[in-house]
């Protein structure tokens, strides 16, 4: 358990769909980022998150859309999505806002196919 | 070309041999972290370090900020330490902000 709990695990969605994921950390962290992890590639730094704020928008196409309500929730609103997109999304959390000098704590990942 | 690297991509090896993963980057920064990541997705932080040396258990992780290099060691190897370790550095310069390198796929057969 690693104090950061993302849901789904996995997700299949038409290219039509709406979905959300969601993250929650219980570590009493400041930061919380979204990763993309595709087959092959170094992970992605798509969003940070300090403080609710958005710091940080890595140059991602808006049919990703985040949302940080508090300090322990983040969300991913995907729509119109393309099959290039599946892929495995992480959340992470840290204590200081851009997590260089303190550790990271991930979630287990949304597998994320799009049909 | 990556501005951190790698090496090797993948490796195999026995239960018990030492192991060593290395990580070679061209920016300044000021911390490097080396991460594992099992078949199930989940990432867990193994190390954070910005000079010297750090040790947990069977896990060595070295760091020469001069080289600009960094290595993961492990100590009589399990098939439980079968994974992908990634190496990622905090730029100190610049985008500030964590750059991995592609991950190391490790096979220990029993």
């Amino acid at each position: 358990e690693t104090g950061v709990t993302q849901t789904p695990r996995h997700l299949v969605m038409g290219m039509t769909n709406k979905k959300s994921l969601k993250c929650e950390q219980h570590l009493g962290h400041n930061a919380m980022y979204w990763y993309k992890q595709s087959a092959k590639k170094p992970l992605e730094l798509m969003f940070v998150y300090n403080f609710k704020e958005q710091t940080e928008n890595n140059s991602v196409p808006s049919r990703f859309s985040p949302e940080c309500p508090n300090s322990s929730h983040l969300f991913l609103h995907l729509h119109t999505l393309q099959p290039e997109d599946s892929a495995l999304y992480l959340c992470a959390s840290s204590q200081a806002p851009r997590g260089g000098n303190s550790p990271l704590h991930f979630g287990n990942g949304t597998r994320l196919t799009v049909t | 070309k990556n501005e951190v690297e790698q090496s090797p991509q993948n490796l195999t090896a026995q239960e018990g041999e030492f192991i060593t993963i290395n990580c070679s980057y061209s920016v300044g920064i000021s911390a490097l972290h080396w991460l594992q990541q099992h078949p199930g997705g989940g990432i867990v932080s193994l190390f954070m370090l910005s000079s010297g040396k750090k040790k947990h258990g069977r896990l060595i992780a070295t760091i020469n900020i001069q080289e600009k290099h960094s290595s993961l060691h492990i100590t009589a190897s399990h098939p439980r330490d079968s994974a992908v370790y990634i190496c990622a550095v905090f730029r100190r310069e610049g985008a500030q902000k964590l750059v991995f390198g592609q991950g190391t796929r490790l096979t220990i057969n029993p």
